[in-house]
């Protein structure tokens, strides 16, 4: 059975760190590209960031690009989510979320059952 | 940046059928997938490359996509139904996953 536990999440001042991690069970995750998605609390989905299967390509949105870093270390099954320089508009709900397909053809098909983040002095 | 707009609400009685619209510029000529989030859950996919289903999901879901709108069809409607919606596609110009606006489905 597919598995992804988020952990990490917490209360943060604004521009404080966190690290979220994502461990994977069930398939083998150096065959899959990766992704982080958000939610604010009462919001929509939001897009951060995507990772490809040997980390070559590395996406972000442009909310998160230069503040946020996303790696993955497939022989520990874990996926990562570095996130600096913290702001209130961080605070969100992060799944990580496992790609199918690829390119225009990507998709979601398991998603964790996410981490909150909380960003507030 | 690719925009994908959705009505905030539907409702549908019971029994009936559900449309949920996901409108983009050109949106027909890219792979549209949709997800159903229940309140306090995570994400479920219910529909992918505009008219596939995954395996357990009923034949109720089916998609379609064309010009500039895609739609999400839910028949038979029930109050299981009950969910937030939303549409997603890879947006090539700015290499970025893209998610539509949200549609909440009340059943009355």
């Amino acid at each position: 059975e597919v598995q992804l536990v988020e952990s990490g999440g917490g209360l943060v001042k604004p521009g404080g760190s966190l690290r979220l991690s994502c461990a994977a069970s069930g398939f083998t995750l150096s065959s899959y590209s990766m992704n982080w998605v958000r939610q604010a609390p009462g919001k929509g989905l939001e897009w951060v960031s995507s990772i490809s299967t040997s980390s070559s390509y590395i996406y972000y949105a442009d909310s998160v690009k230069g503040r946020f870093t996303i790696s993955r270390d497939n022989a520990k099954n874990s996926l990562y989510l570095q996130m600096n320089s913290l702001r209130v508009e961080d605070t969100a709900v992060y799944y990580c979320a496992r790609s199918r397909g690829a390119g225009e053809k990507d998709y979601f098909d398991y998603w964790g059952q996410g981490t909150l983040v909380t960003v507030s002095s | 940046s690719y925009v994908l707009t959705q009505p905030p609400s539907v409702s549908v009685a019971p029994g009936k059928t559900a449309r949920i619209t996901c409108g983009g510029n050109n949106i027909g000529s890219k792979s549209v997938h949709w997800y159903q989030q229940k309140p306090g859950q995570a994400p479920v996919l219910v529909i992918y490359y505009d008219t596939d289903r995954p395996s357990g999901i009923p034949e109720r879901f089916s998609g379609s996509n064309s010009g500039n709108t895609a739609t999400l069809t839910i028949s038979r409607v029930g109050a299981g139904d009950e969910a937030d919606y939303y549409c997603q596609v890879w947006d090539r110009i700015s290499d970025h996953q893209v998610f539509g606006t949200g549609t909440k489905v009340t059943v009355l």
